[in-house]
């Protein structure tokens, strides 16, 4: 039982370069989540996903698509990298949208040059 | 808007000390309450998770209480450890989805 798994674990882009970052969690969760953490600034919600087949935006959404692949994963896309994005990513996930416990991956550690 | 306030951002003491860290939020209409531990570099671990029923939930030697009418909760360290030295956040379940609403940390030093 990984809990919940993203890959990759570090990354480097170039200003306007895209790249997707992968999440899996494999605890039968319905709801799935993806945050940046900025110095200074805490955790912001990107996007959510509810369950299986449905997205919605959370606070700071610019720039960045989302894909509900299955009930395990869900993948965050930037399109075109700019500096701004320079983050921590985590993704998380719980078992459906009432007040149950999250649980949160790894992290990704993404650079934009 | 929820806003959740943990203050300080940082503390040190010494090893053995009882101590308990702050979080305050702005909307008292509540779901849950969550606390977490972060090593730097990490993700986040859950510690506790406070049902909004509730007053109070334990563990080992971690004691969490909510209070929602006055917007608060503790985080209780009994006996602290150079290994409990990390960052904890506090978040919120609120609104739409109870989706979390995090405050910013409170960066926890363990002097041995």
């Amino acid at each position: 039982n990984a809990g919940v798994t993203q890959t990759p674990k570090f990354q480097v882009l170039k200003t306007g370069q895209s790249m997707t970052l992968q999440c899996a969690q494999d605890m039968n969760h319905n709801s799935m989540y993806w945050y940046r953490q900025d110095p200074g600034m805490g955790l912001r919600l990107i996007y959510y996903s509810a369950s299986e087949g449905t997205t919605d935006k959370g606070e700071v959404p610019n720039g960045y698509n989302v894909s509900r692949l299955n009930k395990r994963e869900f993948s965050l896309r930037l399109e075109s990298a700019a500096p701004s994005q320079t983050s921590v990513y985590f993704c998380a996930s719980r078992v459906g949208t009432g007040a149950y416990e999250q649980y949160f991956g790894p992290g990704t550690r993404l650079t934009v040059t | 808007k929820q806003e959740v306030t943990q203050i300080p951002a940082a503390l040190s003491v010494p090893e053995g000390e009882n101590l308990v860290l702050n979080c305050s939020f702005t909307d008292s209409a509540i779901y849950n309450l969550q606390w977490f531990r972060q090593d730097p570099g990490k993700g986040l671990t859950s510690l506790l998770l406070i049902q909004s029923s509730q007053r109070e939930q334990t563990s080992g030697r971690l004691n969490a209480s909510l209070d929602k009418s006055s917007g608060r909760s503790t985080l209780y360290i009994a006996a602290s450890q150079p290994g409990d030295s990390a960052t904890y956040l506090c978040a919120v379940y609120t609104g739409a989805n109870s989706k979390l609403t995090f405050g910013k940390g409170i960066t926890l030093s363990v002097r041995p």
